[in-house]
């Protein structure tokens, strides 16, 4: 069974410049999750969608992000416009349902130069 | 507010046991996971605990303490390849939503 896939797996962009990230979970996986995590750090929620609704969005800098789950299934992630401090690794992860186990996709790292 | 706390690093020998600590202040608690991260590569999933006691998965073992907010991570016949961050996360809410501490770094030596 495939895992949870996404791309791109490295991405330069100079600062102000737009930027998404796409993911595919794994299938029948109805909760979708986005997180940032840091160098050293852990992840950190961005986002939280079940189906297509996102259900917890309350640490997604709504200024500058923007995400989608059209269909309930793939999910794209966006800045727009990026700055130097949004250098990280960007995680999507997916569960059949809100008391499992979250399976992290490999994360798209994303420098801001 | 919310805190997970676990050490930063920490060394071992190959063959040996090691003990990671973590301990947790949230909100509410629906549950305790333990992820291994190598480095570049996703979180795995290795445990999960939501009743007091001794989970027991093969070489690796999970315990938690609901009163005392703690739990640990006890990898033993340490291999190489168990080097890799280990990321204590707790379900603060009922929707799932995980809260993660900032790993630990074992590294393991010849």
């Amino acid at each position: 069974e495939a895992g949870v896939v996404q791309s791109p797996r490295y991405k330069i962009i100079e600062k102000k410049q737009p930027v998404a990230f796409w993911c595919n979970p794994i299938s029948g996986h109805n909760t979708l999750y986005w997180y940032l995590q840091n160098l050293g750090q852990g992840p950190e929620l961005l986002i939280r969608y079940e189906n297509e609704e996102a259900v917890d969005d309350s640490q997604l800098p709504k200024d500058r992000f923007s995400a989608e789950r059209l269909k309930g299934v793939d999910s794209t992630l966006k800045i727009q416009p990026a700055e130097l401090g949004d250098s990280a690794v960007y995680l999507c992860a997916s569960s059949p349902g809100m008391n499992t186990e979250a399976f992290f996709g490999q994360g798209t790292r994303l420098t801001v130069v | 507010g919310q805190n997970i706390d676990q050490p930063t690093e920490m060394t071992a020998t190959e063959g040996a046991i090691v003990q990671i600590n973590c301990t947790y202040q949230t909100s509410g608690f629906n549950g305790l996971f333990w992820y291994q991260q190598h480095a570049g590569e996703a979180p795995t999933f290795l445990s999960y605990n939501v009743l007091d006691g001794l989970e027991e998965k093969g070489r690796f073992s999970s315990f938690l303490s609901r009163s005392k907010g703690y739990s640990y991570l006890l990898l033993k016949e340490l291999q190489m390849k168990d080097s890799a961050s280990y990321l204590c996360a707790v379900k603060a809410d009922s929707w799932g939503k995980l809260q993660f501490g900032a790993g630990t770094q074992v590294v393991v030596t010849p």
